[in-house]
């Protein structure tokens, strides 16, 4: 058990709906990043938060967004949902947002868009 | 941008005997490099990292990695394997570009440890 805890485990939802994925990092963390894993892309970085900032953002759409609150938890949101968005995805936290910390991965949230 | 490339689909190991899973990369300044092993229906566990030093890296559960600089690999190594090995591994590389600190992974090895 890393410590990170991502609610729900499953979801399965329509397109063109949304929904919110959310995540509580190790206690004593500050960043926290969410990554998608589907079968064709891979593990993708999508983006980072730090101490309730912005810090990076990879591959994410447009029709995704999210934000980390003053408790450090993270919600990532994903909305006008397609069938391509099916995928695992993945919260990580490490203590600060040095090139050297480790990233502990939470279990994860299964998406299906029906 | 930083990468890294794992050039093998699934290895095959019997129980017992050693084994190695194959990891090259490729980045612009130092190479901060990490492995992780994801289970079936779970999440990514942190193996071990090299961020500078010893070339050899010592991590959980028995593994090891070996960095060499001039073949510009990172291989994942076990003495003797478990049929528990048995999952899916991945190495990772630091970005430190305007992606921030996020990992960058290869595609991902699948091992397979028979009886």
């Amino acid at each position: 058990d890393s410590g990170v805890t991502q609610t729900p485990k499953h979801l399965i939802t329509a397109t063109g709906q949304r929904v919110t994925l959310r995540c509580s990092p190790r206690s004593g963390d500050l960043s926290v990043y969410w990554y998608q894993q589907s079968l064709d892309q891979g593990l993708q970085f999508l983006i980072q938060y730090y101490n309730g900032e912005e810090r990076a953002k990879g591959n994410i759409l447009e029709r995704f967004s999210a934000q980390q609150f003053p408790d450090l938890h993270s919600e990532l949101n994903l909305s006008s949902l397609e069938l391509g968005d099916s995928a695992l995805y993945f919260c990580a936290s490490s203590p600060g947002q040095g090139v050297t910390d480790t990233q502990y991965f939470g279990p994860g949230t299964r998406l299906t868009v029906l | 941008a930083q990468s890294v490339a794992q050039p093998e689909d699934q290895v095959n190991v019997a129980e017992g005997n050693p084994l190695t899973v194959k990891c090259t990369y490729s980045v612009s300044g130092n190479p901060y490099l990490f492995w992780y092993v994801q289970y079936p229906n779970r999440g990514l566990q942190f193996l071990l990292k090299y961020i500078t030093g010893d070339n050899l890296v010592k991590g959980s559960y028995g593994f090891e990695a070996e960095f060499n600089k001039s073949q510009t690999s990172f291989h994942l190594k076990k003495p003797s394997a478990l049929v528990s090995d048995s999952a899916l591994y991945f190495c990772a590389v630091r970005e430190n570009s305007n992606s921030g600190y996020a990992l960058n992974f290869g595609k991902g090895t699948s091992l397979l440890v028979t009886p």
